[in-house]
């Protein structure tokens, strides 16, 4: 199993511009996640997803837009970039179910928007 | 929704001493309390993991004890090593979500 995969590793975006961050996850986990970490911070949610079709809002989600048409893959679009969106992006996926919540994290991805 | 408080921010502990990171949830129906460890450029990675029917949980040099009355939880960290040096998140699973805390900065000198 590669886990969770994230790409790309790095960007830089003009800002004003649009990108997609892509995350899929070949552990069949029903559950997935995106954060942000600013430098220093704590992570924060942005949207989530228990399942393919329903997506839910998190703490920070202003900006952002997700879907989830299977279950591998829960891209993150960002429309308009600001450069309050710099920021290091992490997606992350659960088993789910009982006793199935161990979350595991991708790689992450590096924003700079200039 | 859930609040998770993490103390300190920074800890520096010379090589070969305990190091204890404390956490606060707010959530009484918060079950699950994983214990991440992030290194610099990449991303967090479960350390050990505790569930709210349990009081005590250890692996080799690490611990970590919860208190659902009080609602703390802590990770214990003993005969530190330079290894040990990274930044530690707290988090409290509920609701499908889990919710972290800002973090240590754990630092072992040698």
């Amino acid at each position: 199993n590669a886990g969770v995969t994230q790409t790309p590793k790095f960007r830089i975006l003009k800002i004003g511009q649009s990108m997609t961050l892509q995350c899929t996850q070949d552990m069949n986990h029903n559950y997935m996640y995106w954060y942000r970490q600013d430098p220093g911070m704590g992570l924060k949610l942005i949207y989530y997803s228990v399942g393919a079709g329903i997506t839910d809002k998190g703490e920070v989600p202003n900006g952002y837009n997700v879907s989830r048409s299977t279950t591998e893959d829960f891209p993150l679009r960002l429309e308009l970039a600001a450069p309050s969106q710099t920021s290091v992006y992490f997606c992350a996926s659960i088993l789910g179910g009982g006793d199935q919540e161990t979350q595991y994290f991708g790689p992450g991805t590096r924003l700079l928007v200039l | 929704g859930e609040n998770v408080e993490q103390h300190p921010s920074t800890l520096s502990v010379q090589e070969g001493d305990s190091a204890v990171i404390k956490c606060t949830y707010s959530d009484s129906a918060s079950n699950y309390f994983p214990w991440y460890k992030q290194e610099l450029g990449k991303g967090p990675q479960l350390i050990i993991d505790i569930r709210s029917n349990v009081g005590e949980k250890k692996d080799q040099r690490i611990a970590v004890t919860l208190n659902k009355t009080a609602k703390h939880f802590s990770l214990h960290i003993t005969e530190t090593q330079p290894e040990d040096s990274a930044v530690y998140f707290c988090a409290a699973y509920n609701d499908y979500k889990l919710s972290f805390g800002a973090g240590t900065t754990v630092t072992v000198r040698a």
